[in-house]
């Protein structure tokens, strides 16, 4: 079924550790993104990446960082983990970045940084 | 700073219709995307708009107006199953899409 898979669906992460989340997609999709979604607010972009071995920092950027090494994999790494980051994280992709081109989402990470 | 807003909540009987509203401030407009979400789900598309107007999907709509920063999502002959969170986004001038926080719509028999 093609579509965009992240991994894991929930960790429990000690503070301090290193984590990578993994999205792959098979859809060809150009554009890539990754959220992160907490409650009462807005999904909020982390990273981005409009094609393969490019990326852009969104709104939240610190303390996370991405590659994009090819069009499938957008791999999303948090080199020393704390509590604030613990949320819901929801990577997507979109075949461009104009017009109507809507973004697929993953079904989410849960993170929970203890 | 850019901004999305909507109601936090709201609650429709089933069979009836909802009107959710949808304001905007942004640096600049390239189109506003409304998505639904379970709890525990991931978001998924439910319509575009680029131009004024109102674009009808079966049992939804969406209206924008442009000029006054301004969408709202009609949805008709509620179901159950449209207990969900409708998101609002707008892509700004830099192709990014900028978030509402969602309204919770909660139905009832």
């Amino acid at each position: 079924i093609a579509g965009i898979t992240q991994a894991p669906t929930s960790q429990i992460l000690a503070a301090g550790r290193r984590m990578t989340l993994r999205c792959t997609q098979d859809m060809r999709h150009n554009a890539m993104y990754w959220y992160r979604q907490d409650l009462g607010l807005g999904l909020r972009l982390i990273h981005y990446s409009n094609t393969a071995g490019t990326t852009g920092k969104g709104e939240v950027p610190d303390g996370y960082s991405v590659s994009r090494a090819n069009t499938d994999d957008f791999p999303l790494t948090l080199a020393s983990a704390v509590p604030s980051q613990t949320s819901v994280y929801f990577c997507a992709s979109s075949p461009g970045r104009g017009g109507n081109t809507e973004a697929f989402f993953g079904q989410g990470t849960r993170l929970t940084v203890v | 700073g850019q901004n999305i807003d909507q109601p936090t909540e709201m609650t429709a009987t089933e069979g009836a219709i909802v009107q959710i509203n949808c304001t905007y401030q942004t640096s600049g407009f390239n189109g506003l995307f409304w998505y639904q979400q379970h709890a525990g789900e991931a978001p998924t598309f439910l319509s575009y708009n680029v131009l004024d107007g109102l674009e009808e999907k079966g049992r939804f709509s969406s209206f924008l107006s442009r000029s006054k920063g301004y969408s709202y999502l009609l949805l008709k002959e509620l179901q159950m199953k449209d207990s969900a969170s409708y998101l609002c986004a707008v892509r700004d001038s830099n192709y990014q899409l900028i978030w509402g926080a969602g309204t919770k719509l909660i139905i009832k028999p």
